[in-house]
């Protein structure tokens, strides 16, 4: 079993939909917690960042993490064709830089 | 801005090519990695270095080698570039602390064909 799992997709949306890309995980030790966006044919970027458990809002984007469960989600509200991209989870201990990342999930947002 | 420049976006080598691949990143940062990422496989760590002329070996490091004389700059060696080494590689740099500082930053990717 991997540290991180993620459903690999593709996920296919139409226009304005809420969509949920989610991850679990299994060591309890993971303390910060990203989601990078990665277009196509281009490096990951960072697009949400959240220490320990709670939610954490910026525009259409919301990151949740639920530690006692050891599942992260990330919403986004009304999507765009330009959100189409693959969405990488990841995350790291406390006092280790190297972070474990999900396999991502490909999301297609259709006019 | 951070950002992190690999040299190549696309490459094409032949069997048995020495290659260098290389990132240099402008923000001071301490880290510095090199992943590869195949569909399916997502992102596999092969290299990372946390000082100027320190390296440490990731999760596949079989047939790379890699150098960090300067700070800015970390490459990565294919020393006989083999067919099973095509992929998209990617440079990562993060600088050392925890909090918001404890995320990575991704230059653009360079698409590596073996032949």
């Amino acid at each position: 079993q991997k540290e991180v799992e993620q459903d690999p997709g593709p996920l296919s949306v139409p226009e304005g939909a809420i969509v949920s890309l989610n991850c679990t995980y299994s060591n309890s030790a993971f303390q910060y917690f990203m989601w990078y966006r990665q277009y196509s044919r281009k490096g990951p970027e960072l697009l949400m960042y959240t220490y320990s458990s709670g939610n954490k809002e910026d525009g259409r984007f919301t990151a949740q993490v639920d530690k006692s469960s050891k599942y992260i989600s990330l919403f986004i509200r009304d999507s765009q064709p330009s959100d189409s991209a693959t969405y990488l989870c990841a995350m790291t201990q406390g006092g280790s830089y190297i972070p474990t990342f999900g396999r991502g999930t490909s999301l297609i947002v259709h006019p | 801005d951070v950002k992190v420049t690999q040299s190549s976006r696309y490459l094409v080598k032949r069997t048995g090519e020495k290659v260098f691949l290389e990132c240099v990143q402008d923000m001071d940062h301490e880290n510095m990695f090199w992943y590869r990422q195949d569909p399916g496989l997502g992102l596999r760590l092969i290299y990372f270095s946390y000082d100027v002329k320190m390296k440490e070996k990731g999760d596949i490091p079989e047939g790379y080698s890699v150098s960090r004389e300067k700070k800015e700059r970390f490459s990565l060696i294919l020393e006989s570039a083999s067919t099973n080494q095509t992929s998209m590689y990617l440079c990562a740099s993060k600088p050392s602390g925890q909090g918001r500082t404890d995320t990575q930053y991704f230059g653009p990717g360079t698409r590596l064909t073996v032949l």
